[in-house]
């Protein structure tokens, strides 16, 4: 079984601070791991993942994502946040070998505050 | 070009009817999913395709019979709806199983049973 947990319903923040949109992931085995953004009344959009390598990902818009597997985490940052960064965020989790589902948390509210 | 669309955007009907929700993805994808997001967000997957063949049939009721011509091709059809069948649905592609591969996802269809 695999799970992905994100803690926050909603993070504010203010425009120009660095932001952090925290994800936990449980699974048995070696997990594949993704952050997905939604805009109000858009489908998701995919911003990073993590398949293997180097545990710093960076993605779209300046986004980037630490996999972290001693404390199975994988948050979703950035340097300096923007008001148009404002979106509902997904972590998502997959495990690797044959076909498998692909496990979405439920979600953070990101609010940048100008 | 829209990537992956999906129609119709919107669906407000009578519990008991019959809808289908069409999906057409133009990136030369092999694998298709729909998923279900409620009213709360909580985004989950109902089937997946691959090559025209079902992969992915999470417990949803059999009322909901997914249909793939051809693998550019993913529709929906719900028989009997109920009222809380409402929700977005979400049409997504990606190249290969889903596991490591960004899923791109479609407008959404949102589905309102009176």
């Amino acid at each position: 079984a695999q799970s992905v947990a994100q803690p926050e319903d909603q993070v504010n923040v203010a425009e120009g601070n660095p932001l952090t949109v925290k994800c936990t992931y449980s699974v048995s085995g070696n997990p594949y791991l993704f952050w997905y953004v939604q805009y109000p009344n858009r489908g998701l959009q995919f911003l990073l993942k993590y398949i293997t390598g180097d545990n710093l990902v960076k993605g779209s818009y300046g986004f980037e994502a630490e996999f972290n597997k001693s404390q199975t985490s994988f948050h979703l940052k950035k340097p300096s946040a923007l008001v148009s960064d404002s979106a509902l965020y997904f972590c998502a989790v997959s495990l690797s070998g044959g076909y498998q589902k692909v496990t979405f948390g439920t979600g953070t509210k990101l609010q940048v505050i100008p | 070009d829209t990537a992956v669309s999906q129609t119709p955007k919107y669906l407000v009907t009578q519990m008991g009817n019959d809808k289908s929700i069409k999906c057409e993805q133009n990136l030369g994808h092999d694998t298709m999913y729909w998923y279900k997001q409620d009213s709360k967000k909580f985004l989950k997957i109902m089937f997946s395709y691959n090559n025209k063949e079902l992969i992915i049939n999470e417990t949803v009721p059999n009322r909901f019979s997914p249909k793939s011509p051809d693998k550019a091709h993913l529709n929906l059809h719900i028989n009997s709806l109920e009222l809380g069948d409402s929700a977005v649905y979400f049409c997504a592609s990606s190249q290969g199983g889903a596991q490591r591969e960004t899923q791109y996802f479609g407008p959404g269809t949102r589905l309102l049973v009176l």
